[in-house]
């Protein structure tokens, strides 16, 4: 019954390493989604895509940058880590059918960058 | 831009009790969705509720039931006969069609036995 699989549930980097954050989703959605998730703050958005090799900015894309090379997957890449980007990260895809239903999401990975 | 906002970032409830989380938002469009999703322990976001704007009719899924008064841009989430499962962060959410769905800040919803 898994929909959107993150690839790890919790990592730990060093500063300045190059960080990358898996995405798989089984249901043949259109749109994915990279969330950041913080106390107190709430969701926001990192990244999102409508389609293969298609990207776009939200509301907090510094420091970050995405891939989408097949309709399944969608990764995060964090050139090179800061200790300001320890948090939750949680990705999502929706159908793109025009009606929105939400999202599905994925069980989210906790990073930690020290 | 539109902004969601949950004012109470924790709540406390009696289990099998009712309780009222409170949401509200900030657009200037007329046809959007609104959405409860709970996220327990676990991290699994889970979608609890969706209204369409456009409809008159609060939605219903069993326990759970919303008061969505449009002009006063409220969405309201009660949950009746409070269960220990029910014990999570609560996220309301607003999406006007481009299907971003705008988050709230989150409300602690704790049930006690």
């Amino acid at each position: 019954d898994v929909k959107v699989t993150q690839s790890s549930r919790y990592l730990v980097k060093r500063t300045g390493e190059k960080v990358f954050l898996e995405c798989v989703q089984d249901m043949d959605h259109e749109n994915m989604f990279w969330y950041r998730q913080d106390p107190g703050l709430g969701l926001r958005l990192i990244y999102f895509s409508y389609d293969v090799k298609m990207k776009e900015k939200g509301d907090i894309p510094e420091g970050y940058s995405v891939s989408r090379e097949k309709k399944e997957r969608f990764s995060l890449i964090l050139e090179s880590a800061s200790t300001n980007q320890t948090s939750m990260y949680l990705c999502a895809s929706s159908p793109g059918t025009g009606d929105s239903y939400g999202y599905t999401f994925g069980s989210g990975t906790r990073l930690t960058v020290v | 831009a539109q902004t969601v906002t949950q004012s109470q970032p924790e709540m406390s409830v009696q289990e099998a009790e009712t309780v009222t989380l409170s949401c509200t938002y900030d657009t200037s469009e007329s046809d959007y969705y609104l959405f409860w999703y709970k996220q327990p322990p676990s991290r699994q976001m889970i979608l609890v509720i969706r209204q369409e704007a456009y409809k008159q009719q609060n939605a219903t899924e069993n326990r759970f039931s919303v008061n969505f008064q449009k002009a006063a841009k409220s969405f309201s989430l009660k949950i009746s006969d409070s269960q220990l499962g029910d014990a999570a962060m609560y996220f309301c959410a607003w999406e006007g069609g481009s299907e971003k769905l705008v988050f709230g800040k989150g409300m602690k919803l704790t049930v006690n036995p």
